[in-house]
């Protein structure tokens, strides 16, 4: 079956720009979670999002949202771009949610760019 | 937040040498251990999900081991091939839904 896809896969935008990320998860798949990959770090989770709605959220400004669909595809927002957001980010999707133990598949993510 | 941590950063290791790298994790809220293989241009590609103290896992030429009462996991590469030259990620996971947090990796390099 067809794996996690994500749009656009590369983006350069502007500084005090907005920009929206999308992810379709694996068919049958509800929850998608979302990770930010900056040099030198880890992949920091930014929110996990199950039958539409955000079960987790993690440590990043409210400049940074997200929502899903009935269908269970989830888009990333980030308002306000800064130099600092640029990063690969990516999406996981997983079966079930409400335990961390279910199996994780990522899509091949989308790097932004902010100038 | 939790801390997790792998060593080393980076491994270069001759064709046919096998290797292991440490991830270690704190013990507390601790649910499970994702272990993900990720090479360039490519995405993550789960190895391993792991929950029990004691857990060995295995595919292939790679298996894994976890100690949950240390907070520490073990990832073993026999006989590597260069085809195994990829970031090695651990993550873990706590019991509220599927919030992980990753390791900054270990970059393995098999030289032919």
């Amino acid at each position: 079956k067809a794996g996690v896809t994500q749009t656009p896969r590369y983006l350069i935008k502007t500084r005090g720009q907005q920009v929206t990320l999308s992810c379709s998860p694996i068919s049958g798949h509800r929850s998608v979670s979302w990770y930010q990959q900056t040099p030198g770090q880890g992949l920091q989770f930014l929110f996990e999002y199950f039958s539409e709605t955000q079960r987790n959220k993690g440590n990043f400004p409210g400049r940074f949202s997200g929502r899903q669909f009935s269908n269970s595809r989830s888009e990333m927002n980030v308002s306000t771009l800064e130099l600092g957001d640029s990063a690969l980010y990516l999406c996981a999707s997983s079966a079930m949610a409400g335990r961390s133990s279910y199996e994780q598949y990522f899509g091949p993510g989308t790097r932004l760019t902010v100038t | 937040i939790l801390n997790v941590e792998q060593s080393p950063q980076s491994l270069h290791v001759q064709e046919g040498d096998s290797t292991n790298f440490t991830c270690s994790f704190p013990s507390s809220n601790f649910y499970a251990l994702h272990w993900y293989r990720w090479e360039t241009a490519k995405s993550p590609e789960a190895l391993f999900v792991m929950t029990l103290n004691g857990d060995e896992k295995k595919k292939g030429r790679i298996s894994a081991t976890l100690n949950t009462k240390e907070g520490y996991s073990y990832l073993y590469i026999k006989g590597s091939q260069p085809e195994d030259s990829a970031t090695y990620l651990c993550a873990s996971g706590g019991v509220t839904g599927n919030q992980f947090y990753f390791g900054t990796g270990t970059s393995l390099t098999v030289i032919p």
